[in-house]
């Protein structure tokens, strides 16, 4: 079974700018999750999707955004950049029902200059 | 509210020697816990697991095993090798609610030949 995959893998935008990053969780996993990491912060939930319907939600501000395609597919947008939106987001996708593993796909890394 | 707290690193090792990370967790009713390794440049990866008290959760020569009693799942293994240096992170989940996965800050690892 192929594993998470995230497009792009590098990104560098400049402040004031918007990004779209893309997650393709594994084949018959409905629940998406997005995460950023930084060196300060650590892995910080930003939210869960799952049947292209938010689930849960972590604290960040109104520019981050996501939805959820009918594939499963997901999308987390970030409008407005700045620099502390520097980091690795990382996409994980769930088997529902599961015992709440989840299964990372590689990640982004987003530079905003 | 839910929380993980595991060791500071970085820890570093030499070969061949014995491997102990703490982590202690906080948490309502009854959460799954978990360990994910990050190695460099990639996504996190799934570990080892326990979803209940006194389960032993075991992969690839490392243990770990949820302690209800002093709310712990400190991760253990025998004999490290060159190969296991990589960033350690301790998790939450409840599988209940959608998937929402809390992070201890990661413990990176450095065995030495």
């Amino acid at each position: 079974k192929a594993g998470v995959t995230q497009t792009p893998r590098y990104l560098i935008k400049t402040r004031g700018q918007q990004v779209t990053l893309s997650c393709s969780p594994i084949s018959g996993h409905r629940s998406v999750s997005w995460y950023q990491q930084t060196p300060g912060q650590g892995l910080q939930f930003l939210f869960e999707y799952f049947s292209e319907t938010q689930r849960n939600k972590g604290n960040f501000p109104g520019r981050f955004s996501g939805r959820q395609f009918s594939n499963s597919r997901s999308e987390m947008n970030v409008s407005t950049l700045e620099l502390g939106d520097s980091a690795l987001y990382l996409c994980a996708s769930s088997l529902e029902g599961g015992l709440g593993e989840q299964y990372f796909g590689p990640g982004t890394r987003l530079t905003v200059t | 509210g839910n929380s993980v707290t595991q060791m500071e690193g970085p820890v570093t090792l030499s070969e061949e020697a014995f491997l102990t990370i703490n982590c202690t967790y906080t948490a309502t009713g009854y959460p799954s816990l978990f360990w994910y390794v990050q190695y460099p440049g990639e996504g996190l990866q799934l570990l080892l697991k326990a979803t209940k008290a006194d389960d032993k959760g075991s992969n690839k020569g490392f243990e770990a095993t949820y302690r209800k009693e002093t709310t712990s799942f400190h991760l253990e293994k025998g004999s490290v090798q060159v190969s296991d240096s990589a960033v350690y992170f301790c998790a939450l989940s409840r599988a209940t609610g959608g998937f929402k996965t809390i992070f201890g800050a990661g413990t990176r690892l450095f065995v030495k030949a």
